[in-house]
C-alpha cells in the first residue's frame, strides 16, 4: 500500500515562531487531508487538499501531486496549535491512509 | 449542522467482555468509515459502509469485531470476546460519498480500555 511519511517527528517552538511542516507520499492520490489532534484527541479538519495551495488565518497548505509531497505552514505560532498534525492519503478506494503524525509543542 | 457523534466517549471493561461503539455520522453522508488509534500511532482502518452496497471489512483485525450500518444512518461496531490488544481509541469518520475523494470528517472518538 501507500507509504506516508511525516517530518520532523517532533517540534518545540517558541510562541511567534513560525514552522513547516512535510508529508512525502509514495503514490499518486486522489485525496490528501492535514488534521490536527488536540490534546483531548479530536481530529479536526485543517485543510483538504489533493493538489494546489489553500490558506486558512495563520495555517496554509501547499500539495504538489506530481512530486509526492504536501507542505503545512503554521505562522505566529500560539500554545493552541499544540498538538499531533497528520497528513492522510487516499491512493486507491477510499480509506485514509495516516502517517505517523508529528507532535508540536508551542511553549509561551 | 451537527458534526459526527460518537458514544460512549469512554468504556471501561473487563477482558472477555463483549462491548458496543456508535457512530451518527452527518446527516446526508452516505459514507461512513470506522478507525482505530492505538496510543502514540496514527489511524488505521477498520470498515467502511458506501449506502445500501455491502460494507468493505477488509481492515477488521479479527472475527471477534464487526459492524452494522441502518441504511445511511446510525453505525454500531461490536467488539466480542475483548481483550488488552484491543485497548485503543476508537474514530468513526463520515463523508458525502465513498469514492475516496470527499473529505472525511470525524467524530471525538470512544476510548476504550480493556482491564
Amino acid at each position: 500500500g501507500i507509504q506516508v511519511e511525516q517530518s520532523p517527528p517532533d517540534l518545540i517552538l517558541q510562541e511567534g515562531a513560525n514552522s513547516t511542516l512535510r508529508c512525502n507520499f509514495s503514490d499518486s492520490v486522489n485525496n490528501l487531508q492535514w488534521f490536527h489532534q488536540n490534546p483531548w484527541g479530536q481530529l479536526i479538519n485543517l485543510f483538504y487538499i489533493p493538489s494546489g495551495t489553500k490558506q486558512n488565518g495563520r495555517l496554509s497548505a501547499t500539495t504538489v501531486a506530481t512530486e509526492r509531497y504536501s507542505l503545512l505552514y503554521i505562522s505566529s505560532s500560539q500554545t493552541t496549535d499544540s498538538g499531533v498534525y497528520f497528513c492522510a492519503v487516499v491512493s486507491s478506494g477510499y480509506a485514509l491512509n495516516f502517517g505517523k503524525g508529528t507532535s508540536l509543542l508551542v511553549t509561551p | 449542522g451537527a458534526g459526527v457523534s460518537q458514544s460512549p466517549s469512554n468504556k471501561v471493561t473487563e477482558k472477555g467482555k463483549d462491548v458496543e461503539l456508535r457512530c451518527d455520522p452527518i446527516s446526508g453522508h452516505t459514507a461512513l468509515y470506522w478507525y482505530r488509534q492505538r496510543l502514540g500511532q496514527g489511524l488505521e482502518f477498520l470498515i467502511y459502509f458506501q449506502g445500501n452496497s455491502a460494507p468493505d471489512k477488509s481492515g477488521l483485525p479479527s472475527d471477534r469485531f464487526s459492524a452494522e450500518r441502518t441504511g445511511e444512518s446510525v453505525s454500531t461496531l461490536t467488539i466480542q470476546r475483548t481483550q488488552q490488544e484491543d485497548s485503543a481509541v476508537y474514530l468513526c469518520a463520515s463523508s458525502p460519498a465513498g469514492t475516496g475523494i470527499y473529505e472525511q470528517f470525524f467524530g471525538p472518538g470512544t476510548r476504550l480500555t480493556v482491564l
